[in-house]
């Protein structure tokens, strides 16, 4: 199984450009995630979703917009770029119960010049 | 609202020293408990993970962790660190009926050999 597949790896945007930052998982997982990684901050949840069609906000979901129109995907859509953007993102789906782990995907290394 | 604290934010040993990770959780009634570890360059990969029965829990690589319940801890141990354990280990809760977990800043492990 491939498990949880994010794309791209890495990327390098300008400031005030767009990209969506795809993430795909095979496992039929209800429940699917997006976090952010910065150095000694731990993961900050950006949005998440419980299924096809359901999506919320997490703790730092300003800047960012996401959609569920298949349990398989959740894109992360970032609209205008910004500095404080840069990141690495790390997508994650779950089966929905509390004792279940997260299964996490490589992570998408982003730069916003 | 509900966290996780990690004390231990930089943790420096030499091979076979022993390790202890401190983690404390602010829920009440039933949790669930996880400890993920990311090694330089990859994704999180769960260590071990705690719902119920027996508080000491083992996972792989010979890591275990103590649910106390008094004391809202689920600490992180192993007897004899080796180089290989060099790594970031974040632990993470999920309850007061909620599905989605809370993840700590994670504590940056380096073993020397």
């Amino acid at each position: 199984n491939a498990g949880v597949t994010q794309t791209p790896k890495f990327r390098i945007l300008k400031i005030g450009q767009s990209m969506t930052l795809q993430c795909a998982q095979d496992m039929n997982h209800n429940y699917m995630y997006w976090y952010r990684q910065d150095p000694g901050m731990g993961l900050k949840l950006i949005y998440y979703s419980v299924g096809a069609g359901i999506t919320d906000k997490g703790e730092v979901p300003n800047g960012y917009n996401v959609s569920r129109s298949t349990t398989e995907d959740f894109p992360l859509r970032l609209e205008l770029a910004a500095p404080s953007q840069t990141s690495v993102y790390f997508c994650a789906s779950s089966p929905g119960q509390a004792n279940q782990p997260q299964h996490f995907g490589d992570g998408t290394r982003l730069s916003i010049l | 609202a509900q966290s996780v604290s990690q004390h231990n934010h930089h943790v420096i040993l030499s091979e076979a020293a022993s390790l202890e990770l401190g983690c404390n959780y602010s829920y009440g009634g039933t949790v669930n408990l996880f400890w993920y570890v990311q090694y330089p360059g990859q994704h999180l990969q769960l260590l071990l993970k705690y719902f119920s029965g027996d508080p000491l829990v083992k996972g792989i690589k010979g890591f275990e962790a103590e649910f106390i319940k008094s004391k809202f801890s689920f600490n992180l141990r192993k007897p004899s660190v080796q180089w290989s354990d060099t790594a970031e280990y974040f632990c993470a809760a999920a309850g007061g009926g909620s599905y989605i977990p809370t993840f700590g800043r994670g504590t940056s492990l380096i073993v020397h050999p």
